[in-house]
């Protein structure tokens, strides 16, 4: 069975830009969760969805959205960049019934750098 | 506010000598608590988990962690580290608010 994957794995942006993160799940995992790893604020849970449905959000701004699609397959975009969102994007899908709180199976991350 | 701590931010064990990682969180009911582990070639993994039942938890690779609600504590334990033990060790907390908080991290050295 085939892990979590993340593209694209490596993103040079520079400021006031827009990046979009793309998580393939798990086959028959329903809910994604993204998480956020810096140096400095170590790390942070971003937001989950389920059925295409965001049902946990973390503490982030507006500029940090989220979807979901029918085939669970989750994007993550950032907008408006700043050298602050420098980070390694973690996405992990849980196996059913799906849920931040149940096993979770992480990708290998995105390492976003702004320039 | 909601918080978790993991005082030591690095400890160094001999390989076959007993561990225990230190955790903390501020919450009054009681939260849900993991533990992940993360090191370069295997990137991040669920450790354990504790919802409610049992206080003494199993997990994979040999781990164990106890929650003690009267300590808020929720320590991780290994009998006998092995080599492939170093690595980066996360403490963290599910709040009834559907926040998640992370502790800072715990690097784990083994000496052979």
């Amino acid at each position: 069975k085939a892990g979590v994957t993340q593209t694209p794995r490596y993103l040079i942006k520079t400021r006031g830009q827009q990046v979009t993160l793309s998580c393939s799940p798990i086959s028959g995992h329903r809910s994604v969760s993204w998480y956020q790893q810096t140096p400095g604020q170590g790390l942070q849970f971003l937001f989950e969805y389920f059925s295409e449905t965001q049902r946990n959000k973390g503490n982030f701004p507006g500029r940090f959205s989220g979807r979901q699609f029918s085939n669970s397959r989750s994007e993550m975009n950032v907008s408006t960049l700043e050298l602050g969102d420098s980070a390694l994007y973690l996405c992990a899908s849980s196996s059913p019934p799906g849920s931040v709180t149940d096993t979770q199976y992480f990708g290998p991350g995105t390492r976003l750098t702004v320039l | 506010a909601q918080s978790v701590t993991q005082p030591d931010i690095h400890i160094t064990v001999s390989e076959g000598a007993s561990l225990e990682l230190r955790c903390n969180y501020s919450y009054g009911a009681t939260p849900y608590l993991f533990w992940y582990v993360q090191s370069p070639g295997q990137g991040l993994q669920l450790l354990l988990k504790y919802f409610s039942g049992d206080t003494l938890v199993q997990g994979i690779k040999g781990f164990e962690a106890e929650f003690k609600r009267s300590q808020s504590s929720f320590n991780l334990r290994k009998p006998s580290v092995h080599w492939s033990d170093a690595a980066e060790y996360f403490c963290a907390v599910f709040y009834n608010n559907n926040d998640m908080r992370f502790g800072a991290g715990t690097r784990l050295t083994v000496k052979p």
